[in-house]
């Protein structure tokens, strides 16, 4: 069965940090394209970025609200997607899901990430 | 960014009805459209990729059509389980955009 298990949401203040991961089963993680899409309680979807495999790469994309305060990272070897966090804000507080691929097949269940002080 | 206008935003339906919902792109992104679904308190399930491909397992009374700029996703019979919201997505142009989400509720 192919599953995503995310974990290390929780509270944070503001300005702080913190790294969610992904464990990955049922499918070959090495030669996925990985994504992070978020939702704020009581609104839509929101995507915000992708790494590529490495055989394609490994590049990272990300969307402008993150850029520069967020970074995906992947090890292959543990079949565990990462997603670092810095300079949270209030803004950044949502359900974070992780995703395999482009286009979004596979969802896991989502940590809940609350950036409060 | 691509822009995906979402409509309608609410709306209200019977089971049994047909139901369509449209999401427009502000520039052409071929067929590199999805759907998902979204029941309260759950995890998003994708119906349709590439526009119109049926995600193994998604009842067929779900349909998507289009190609270009404007798609749209069928509900052929509406069933109870079927009341939700409902999401279109491009992934053809970075940064992915999603629609507002179409929320269908009981009339």
């Amino acid at each position: 069965e192919v599953q995503l298990v995310e974990s290390g949401g929780g509270l944070v203040k503001p300005g702080g940090s913190l790294r969610l991961s992904c464990a990955a089963s049922g499918f070959t993680f090495s030669i996925a394209w990985m994504t992070w899409v978020r939702q704020a309680p009581g609104k839509g979807l929101e995507w915000v970025g992708r790494i590529k495999s490495q055989t394609d790469g490994g590049t990272t994309d990300y969307a402008a609200p993150v850029e520069g305060r967020f970074t995906i990272s992947r090890d292959d070897s543990k079949s565990t997607l990462f997603l670092q966090m810095n300079s949270l804000r209030t803004e950044d507080t949502a359900v974070y899901y992780c995703v395999k691929a482009n286009a979004l097949d596979i969802w896991g269940q989502g940590t809940m990430v609350t950036v409060s002080s | 960014d691509i822009q995906m206008t979402q409509s309608p935003s609410v709306m209200s339906a019977s089971v049994g009805d047909r139901v369509t919902i449209t999401c427009r792109a502000s520039q052409g992104i071929s067929n590199s459209l999805a759907w998902f679904q979204q029941k309260p308190g759950k995890v998003p399930k994708r119906l349709i990729y590439t526009s119109s491909s049926l995600q193994s397992g998604v009842p067929s009374r779900f349909s998507g059509s289009g190609s270009g700029a404007e798609f749209t996703l069928t509900i052929s019979s509406l069933q109870p389980e079927d009341f939700a919201t409902y999401y279109c997505l491009q992934y053809n142009t970075f940064p992915l955009t999603f629609g507002g989400g179409t929320k269908v509720e009981i009339k």
